[in-house]
């Protein structure tokens, strides 16, 4: 089982649809969880994060992190063609010298007007 | 503003050739990393430093090296390129202190012949 899960899509929604992004982990340890978007040709920069459990808000995108079913989501409210990218979750257990994120493979979005 | 910069935004190489990828940054980022993107594979950890001349092997480092002389640079060697090196390359760079917010550069498209 890979430690990090994420369905690829591709996932096609018109414009103003609300869309869930998910991902599974398999490792209790993580406490950090992040979302990067990429938009083609580009590298991913980093949209939301969140420490352990709880949800977290900015603008029309919140986090929701569960870790009793190691499960992440990410949610896009009134979904704008400018939000067509791939967007990948990335998570660590620790915050120090040595660790590196661990990333999902990352789930393409296509906003449609 | 961060900036993390690639030394070629494309590159084709003969197979057995030596190629050397170069990756600054600016921000005074102790952690830099290497990553390639294939489709369907995602983002996979070649390499990544949270020093100079600190090395710590990542998920798939077998026919790579990597050095870090200065902290701003972090080169990606291909000591043999083979074809199924062919992949885009991704340099990332963050602080310690920070690790979930990792700044990529725009990648290097890299055709091994």
């Amino acid at each position: 089982q890979k430690e990090v899960e994420q369905d690829p899509g591709p996932l096609s929604v018109p414009e103003g649809a609300i869309v869930s992004l998910n991902c599974t982990y398999s490792n209790s340890a993580f406490q950090y969880f992040m979302w990067y978007r990429q938009y083609s040709r580009k590298g991913p920069e980093l949209l939301m994060y969140t420490y352990s459990s709880g949800n977290k808000e900015d603008g029309r995108f919140t986090a929701q992190v569960d870790k009793s079913s190691k499960y992440i989501s990410l949610f896009i409210r009134d979904s704008q063609p400018s939000d067509s990218a791939t967007y990948l979750c990335a998570m660590t257990p620790v915050n120090q010298a040595g660790t590196a994120l661990i990333f999902g493979k990352g789930t393409t979005l296509s906003v449609s007007s | 503003d961060v900036k993390v910069t690639q030394s070629s935004r494309y590159l084709v190489k003969r197979t057995g050739e030596k190629v050397f990828l170069e990756c600054v940054q600016d921000m005074d980022h102790e952690n830099m990393f290497w990553y390639r993107q294939d489709p369907g594979l995602g983002l996979r950890l070649i390499y990544f430093s949270y020093d100079v001349k600190m090395k710590e092997k990542g998920d798939i480092p077998e026919g790579y090296s990597v050095s870090r002389e200065k902290k701003e640079r972090f080169s990606l060697i291909l000591e043999s390129a083979s074809t199924n090196q062919t992949s885009m390359y991704l340099c990332a760079s963050s602080f310690i202190r920070d690790q979930e917010t990792q700044y990529f550069g725009p990648g290097t498209r890299l055709l091994v012949l």
